[in-house]
Order: structure tokens, then sequence, then C-alpha cells
């Protein structure tokens, strides 16, 4: 069955540094990954998506993630965080019925 | 292009009530999914339809159920509420699958 683990639930990171948020997945079959970004009371917006091909994906709003087969990993990372990034990040995969982590959410410090 | 819209945004049932959401997917969207996130148990796949058949469904109850019409947009039925039920319903489209689901605000359930 597939599923996805977020192993950390809140992070908190000063404005400019960088982030890297972390994900695993179980998939029986070449996942399809994504990352979605959700600000409070808002649906979810994609920032980046990994389907096949170069392991390296880049998104929208500076974030890029690395899929990582021998460690079932997509982790997701950005140089220098914004402020308005806080929010809370979720990492799915599948197709038509995504299996969503539980989530991170960032706060940035000024 | 516009983006996934649902109705209503906010909505205040009683226990025992049923109730309708609505769903309009992005135009040329033929696939829709719903999915129920509570802080308990996160984000959870209820069902999907595609060309107004119902595809594949999640684990919920009879209760929760669904109907896609002919130009896409999509409804979503929840009868006989319970205070679980209160969770905000997140509605996502895609051209198909696999693909990119691209999802709405969401509506705010509140069972009381």
């Amino acid at each position: 069955a597939q599923s996805v683990t977020q192993p950390d639930i809140h992070i908190t990171v000063s404005e400019g540094a960088s982030l890297e948020l972390r994900c695993n997945y179980s998939y029986g079959a070449t996942p399809y990954l994504f990352w979605y970004v959700q600000s409070p009371g808002q649906g979810l917006q994609l920032l980046l998506k990994y389907f096949s091909g170069d392991t390296l994906v880049q998104g929208i709003k500076g974030f890029e993630a690395e899929f990582k087969r021998s460690q079932s990993s997509f982790n997701l990372r950005k140089p220098s965080v914004h402020w308005s990034d806080a929010a809370e990040y979720f990492c799915a995969v599948g197709a038509w019925d995504m299996r969503f982590g539980a989530g991170t959410r960032l706060t940035v410090k000024p | 292009k516009a983006g996934v819209t649902q109705t209503p945004r906010y909505l205040i049932k009683t226990r025992g009530q049923q109730v309708t959401l609505s769903c309009s997917p992005i135009s040329g969207h033929r696939s829709v999914s719903w999915y129920q996130q509570t802080p308990g148990q996160g984000l959870q796949f209820l069902f999907e339809y595609f060309s107004e058949t119902q595809r594949n469904k999640g684990n919920f109850p009879g209760r929760f159920s669904g109907r896609q019409f002919s130009n896409s947009r999509s409804e979503m039925n929840v009868s006989t509420l319970e205070l679980g039920d209160s969770a905000l319903y997140l509605c996502a489209s895609s051209l198909d699958s696999p693909d990119t689901q691209y999802f709405g605000p969401g509506t705010r359930l509140t069972v009381l």
C-alpha cells in the first residue's frame, strides 16, 4: 500500500536561512510525487511534481525537490526562506487517490 | 483559466441532517477527486469521478456519496451527518490520472 511519511511536524527557521523538509514514501511502482503548500483556511497549491526524468525538479517560489529512489525520499528544499513561506507543507504520492503525509508546519522567524 | 471553485465555502449543519457540496473543475478537466481534511486524520481520499462515472473510492462509509455531471461539475453528498464529519472538504481536478491535481479552496463543514 502506498503511504507517505513526513517526519517533522513543525520546523522553525530564520528568514534567509535554508530549508529542507523531509518526505519518505512507500509505493509499489514508479511513484508520482508532489509537494503542496497550504496557507491557513485555504486549499492546496502545487509547488512541484515528479513523474519521471530528471530527479531534481524545480518548482514555484524558488523551491526544488530531489527524488532519490534508493532512499524512497522526495525532500523539498529552498536556499533562502522568506517570511511569506510560513505555511503547512504536504508531500503526496499517487495519482487519482493521492496519499498525503501528515504535513510539516513551517514557522519563519524574523 | 479559472481555477477550481467550490460552493459553499462554509456550512453549518446539525447532526442527522444531510449536506451537498459542489465543485466546478478547471475547464477541460474531466477528473474530479474529493478529499476530507481533519486535524486528526489529515487529508484522506474520498472518491474520484471521471466522465460521470465513479472510478475510484476511498475507505469511507456509504453516507458519503457523489456524482459528476456531463459538464464535469461534481457534487458530494453526506447523509445523516455526524459530529466527526466536521472537516474541510477539498475538491481537486485534473485532465485525467495520473496527472497533476489542482485544488479548490475547500468547503468548511461544521456539524453541531
